[in-house]
């Protein structure tokens, strides 16, 4: 079946500093990727929509200068938190539809927990 | 906008008794999807069941059936024989037809299978 994978599962860093994510589909070319946030115990919230060759489309209230997407190829999509702070600690997660179709059925990255320190 | 709503924040079942998570949404399209994710303690956002709006037949996946009701937006999650694997966090999402694959979810209803 479809696999995504998501790079690093978990990653530590300090204020200030920037963190990259990366969600790669394996076996199948994804035109359409998604940035989820979940905080401990809560819903997954869409962060933006990650689209192939042209610029993200972010969710309102999201800082598009501080979470930067980017998804030159069609098997990857990388979210790059800059200058993060302690309240960007969280959980981000990936998906990516597995056809060009609005329905075509989406698969999830394993999520990457990250803690700014 | 979509809303979705999962009122039970918790629920328990006895391992092989049944269950049922609810779930209601808010929407003015016709065409749309729903669908119940699973997210065991890894995190992995697994895919249970999804049902389409213009079915009138409740979809099924082995042990996990759904109850949809169009009229009342109701959308609520079965699940016969319950095993101690089923124990995760579980989340209704709503999809509009032409969003994209968007999803909106639910709050989550965190389920604890007994022994």
């Amino acid at each position: 079946g479809a696999v995504v994978s998501q790079h690093p599962s978990w990653v530590i860093c300090k204020s200030g500093t920037s963190v990259k994510i990366e969600c790669r589909s394996l076996d199948f070319q994804a035109t359409t990727m998604f940035w989820y946030r979940q905080f401990p115990k809560q819903s997954l919230m869409l962060m933006a929509t990650s689209n192939e060759g042209s610029k993200a489309t972010y969710e309102q209230g999201v800082e598009k200068d501080k979470f930067l997407i980017n998804h030159a190829s069609l098997t990857l999509s990388t979210l790059t938190v800059t200058s993060a702070h302690p309240e960007d600690s969280s959980f981000y997660i990936c998906s990516a539809r597995t056809g060009p179709l609005n329905n075509s059925p989406l698969h999830f990255g394993n999520g990457t927990r990250l803690t700014v320190t | 906008a979509q809303t979705v709503t999962q009122s039970q924040p918790e629920m328990s079942v006895q391992e092989a008794e049944t269950v049922t998570l609810s779930c209601t949404y808010d929407t003015s399209e016709s065409d749309y999807y729903l669908f119940w994710y699973k997210q065991p303690p890894s995190r992995q956002m697994i895919l249970v069941i999804r049902q389409e709006a213009y079915k009138q037949q409740n979809a099924t996946e082995n042990r996990f059936s759904v109850n949809f009701q169009k009229a009342a937006k109701s959308f609520s999650l079965k699940i016969s024989d319950s095993q101690l694997g089923d124990a995760a966090m579980y989340f209704c999402a709503y999809r509009k037809e032409t969003s994209g694959s968007r999803l909106t979810f639910g709050e989550g209803t965190q389920l604890t299978v007994n022994p």
